[in-house]
C-alpha cells in the first residue's frame, strides 16, 4: 500500500530534550516536506527536500533540522525543543515537486 | 495582507445544496492553486488543482480561478454530510517548491 508513515504519532516531552520525528514513504517520491499545523495559523511549511541531499527552508525553519540521506526517509529533528514547538506535524511527499502531495497521518507533539 | 486568505467559517449548507468556498491570494504572479480537504483529526488530502484561468470540473467539485480578481473558488454541488470538513486553499511560491496554505474554511453539511 502506498503510504507516508510518521513515528511517533504522539509525543510528550520536556524542554531541551532532543527528539526526532521520522517520516518514510514507499512511493519513490523525490519531493518531501514537513509542515506544522496550529489553530488560527493553519499549515506552515518547515523544510522541504527536492531529492536526496537537497533540502531547503520553508517559512518556519527556526528550531528545526532535517536531513535527506535516503530517498524514502526525511526525519525532522528538534535539537532543543521549546513549548512554542508544541504542534501537530505533518510530513508529505510527492513525485517530483509539491503538485500532488500525499500527507502522513500526523504527529502530535507536546513540549512541556 | 496575508498571502492566502480564507474565511474560517463555519459555512453551513443543507444537504443537496451547492457549497461555495472562496480563497483570495496576494501574489499576482501566482499561476497554480490547490484545494485540500481535511477531516477532523485527519491529514489533508488533495482534491483539486487548477493551473489556468477559468473552471475545472471533477465530479461534484468545480474549481474556479479568476486571476484578474485574485481569487479561486471551490464549488461543491449536491453537498453531502460526508463533505463536512475543513477545506484548505494552497498556493505555490518559488516555482513548485514552497507551498503556502490558507487557514481553511470549515464546511458543515446538515442532513
Amino acid at each position: 500500500e502506498a503510504q507516508v508513515t510518521q513515528n511517533p504519532r504522539y509525543l510528550i516531552t520536556v524542554t531541551g530534550k532532543k527528539l526526532t520525528v521520522t517520516c518514510s514513504q514507499n512511493m519513490n517520491h523525490e519531493y518531501m516536506s514537513w509542515y506544522r499545523q496550529d489553530p488560527g495559523l493553519g499549515l506552515r511549511q518547515i523544510y522541504y527536500s527536492m531529492n536526496v541531499e537537497v533540502t531547503d527552508k520553508g517559512d518556519v525553519p527556526e528550531g528545526y533540522k532535517v536531513s535527506r540521506k535516503e530517498k524514502r526517509n526525511f526525519p525532522l529533528i528538534l535539537e532543543s525543543p521549546s513549548p512554542n514547538q508544541t504542534s501537530l506535524y505533518f510530513c508529505a511527499s510527492s513525485y517530483r515537486d509539491l503538485r500532488e502531495q500525499f500527507f502522513g497521518p500526523g504527529t502530535r507533539l507536546t513540549v512541556l | 495582507q496575508k498571502e492566502v486568505e480564507q474565511n474560517s467559517g463555519p459555512l453551513s449548507v443543507p444537504e443537496g445544496a451547492i457549497a461555495s468556498l472562496n480563497c483570495t491570494y496576494s501574489d499576482r504572479g501566482s499561476q497554480s492553486f490547490f484545494w485540500y480537504r481535511q477531516y477532523s483529526g485527519k491529514s489533508p488530502e488533495l482534491i483539486m488543482s487548477i493551473y489556468s484561468n477559468g473552471d475545472k470540473e471533477d465530479g461534484r467539485f468545480t474549481a474556479q480561478l479568476n486571476k484578474a480578481s485574485q481569487y479561486v473558488s471551490l464549488l461543491i454541488r449536491d453537498s453531502q454530510p460526508s463533505d463536512s470538513a475543513t477545506y484548505l486553499c494552497a498556493v505555490p511560491r518559488g516555482g513548485f517548491q514552497k507551498l503556502v496554505f490558507g487557514t481553511g474554511t470549515r464546511l458543515l453539511v446538515s442532513p
